[in-house]
C-alpha cells in the first residue's frame, strides 16, 4: 500500500459526459502529479500541483482540469468526454515540489479506470 | 525534451534464468533514473532508483547502474521467479520539474 488513494475505482460513462476523479496523496506529501496510461501512448505526465499551485504541465487536453484543494487531496475533471479518453488514470504524491535536488519517489496510487462508451 | 528507450517486449523466460531489460534515455543535466514495476491490476511501485552517475540502485535481486557515458540504466536480475512477471517501466526525472518521463514498458513473464 503506497499511501495514495485513489476514488473510484472504476468509471463508466457515456461521451460527451463530463467526471471527476479524486486523489489522496501520502501524509506529509505536497506534491501531486496526474498521469495517463493508454495503450497507444503508454504513461504520459499531465499535471502536477505542489501545495495548491499548479507547478507544471504536462500532454494535458483543453478539455481536462485539475485542481489540488487545502487538505491536498486533488481532483481532475475530465470534460467533453471521447471514446479516446478511455484509460487508466494514475495519481502520485512526492514531498518535492520546488525546483532543485533530485526528486526521490513518486508514489502512485492504484488508479481509475475510465471507460468511455 | 526528456525521452526514455527500452526493449520492446514481451520477454519470456523460464524461473532461474537470467534477466536484462535495456533501457537509455535522452535528457539535459543530470536526471534521476528509476525503475517501476506494475503487477497486473495494480498501480507502479518504485523498484529502484539512482540519482547520479555510477549509482547502482538494488531491491529484491534487482539492480541497475546509472551511466552516463552511455546513457543508460539497465536493469538485471540473475536469477527471477515467477512472481517477478510484471511490466517493468524505466522512467526518469530530470529538469526544471519533477515529472516522470516513462519508457513504453516491458512486459515479463517468467514460466516455471
Amino acid at each position: 500500500d503506497s499511501g495514495v488513494t485513489q476514488t473510484p475505482k472504476h468509471l463508466i460513462t457515456a461521451t460527451g459526459q463530463r467526471v471527476t476523479l479524486r486523489c489522496s496523496p501520502r501524509s506529509g506529501d505536497l506534491s501531486v502529479y496526474w498521469y495517463q496510461q493508454s495503450l497507444d501512448q503508454g504513461l504520459q505526465f499531465l499535471i502536477q500541483y505542489y501545495n495548491g499551485e499548479e507547478r507544471a504541465k504536462g500532454n494535458i487536453l483543453e478539455r481536462f482540469s485539475a485542481q489540488q484543494f487545502p487538505d491536498l487531496h486533488s481532483e481532475l475533471n475530465l470534460s467533453s468526454l471521447e471514446l479516446g479518453d478511455s484509460a487508466l488514470y494514475f495519481c502520485a504524491s512526492s514531498v518535492e515540489g520546488l525546483r532543485g535536488g533530485p526528486l526521490s519517489e513518486q508514489y502512485f496510487g492504484p488508479g481509475t479506470r475510465l471507460t468511455v462508451t | 525534451g526528456n525521452s526514455v528507450t527500452q526493449m520492446e517486449g514481451p520477454v519470456t523466460l523460464s524461473e532461474e534464468a537470467f534477466l536484462t531489460i535495456n533501457c537509455t534515455y535522452t535528457a539535459t543535466g543530470y536526471p534521476s533514473l528509476f525503475w517501476y514495476v506494475q503487477y497486473p491490476g495494480e498501480g507502479l511501485q518504485l523498484l529502484l532508483k539512482a540519482t547520479k552517475a555510477d549509482d547502482k540502485g538494488s531491491n529484491k535481486g534487482f539492480e541497475a547502474t546509472y551511466r552516463k557515458e552511455t546513457t543508460s540504466f539497465h536493469l538485471e536480475k540473475g536469477s527471477v521467479q515467477v512472481s517477478d512477471s510484471a511490466v517493468y517501466f524505466c522512467a526518469l526525472s530530470g529538469g526544471s520539474n519533477y515529472k516522470l518521463t516513462f519508457g513504453k514498458g516491458t512486459l515479463l513473464t517468467v514460466n516455471p
